[in-house]
């Protein structure tokens, strides 16, 4: 069975740290690797998402990812946060064929000023 | 991408009564999923519901507890029964667009049963 370990519950950083959220997973086959946002009392948005090909995503807001098969990670990372990045992130994966979405807890990131 | 709209948004329910939430997607998607997020938790796939067939529960879900409807392709209900507090969630529907492995979340559900 597919499941997915976020590694930490709650980070704390100051506007402009960098910032790195770890995610790893457990599938035995190919995946797709998904990012989402959660916003204070707004719905889930996909940030990134990797499916084949450079394992270096991007997505919005400056974030990206790197996939790291032989890990079986997909890290989050900015490399500047703001204030306005504090949300719930959740890692999340699923398999070929229409599988339904596997979620970590997610981790809480509280950005200060 | 899709947008996606729940109703109601929240409602406080009492013990023993159900209620049914609506999922209305902008476009036709085939494949339709409902998620429950505790408080303080993540998401847990409730079932998949396609349309023209059952809908597909994860273990620990069931249709009598949790009945679903899809009767086409960009509406969905799903009733929570018999209400404990223990039901107290936000309930989530997602849809995937066709030939894309990326699913869109509706705003979510929330439910508080007293």
């Amino acid at each position: 069975a597919q499941s997915v370990s976020q590694h930490n519950h709650h980070v704390i950083l100051s506007e402009a740290a960098s910032l790195e959220l770890g995610c790893n997973y457990s599938y035995g086959g190919t995946v797709n690797l998904f990012w989402y946002v959660q916003y204070p009392g707004q719905h889930l948005q996909l940030l990134l998402k990797y499916f084949s090909g450079d394992p270096l995503v991007k997505g919005i807001k400056g974030f990206e990812a790197e996939f790291i098969k032989s890990k079986f990670s997909f890290n989050l990372r900015k490399p500047s946060v703001q204030w306005s990045d504090t949300a719930e992130y959740f890692c999340a994966v699923n398999g070929e064929g229409n599988t339904p979405l596997v979620f970590g807890k997610g981790t809480r990131l509280s950005v200060i000023a | 991408s899709a947008v996606i709209s729940q109703k109601p948004s929240r409602d406080i329910c009492q013990r023993g009564t159900s209620l049914t939430i609506q999922c209305q997607v902008d476009s036709q998607v085939t494949m339709m999923f409902w998620y429950r997020q505790q408080p303080g938790q993540s998401l847990t796939l409730i079932a998949t519901a396609n349309q023209g067939s059952e809908a597909t529960y994860e273990s620990g879900f069931v249709i009598d507890k949790f009945p679903i409807s899809r009767p086409n392709l960009t509406f969905s209900t799903l009733t929570v029964s018999n209400m404990s507090p223990e039901d107290s969630s936000i309930y989530l529907c997602s849809v995937e667009l066709a030939g894309s492995y990326e699913q869109y979340f509706g705003p979510g559900t929330r439910l508080t049963v007293t």
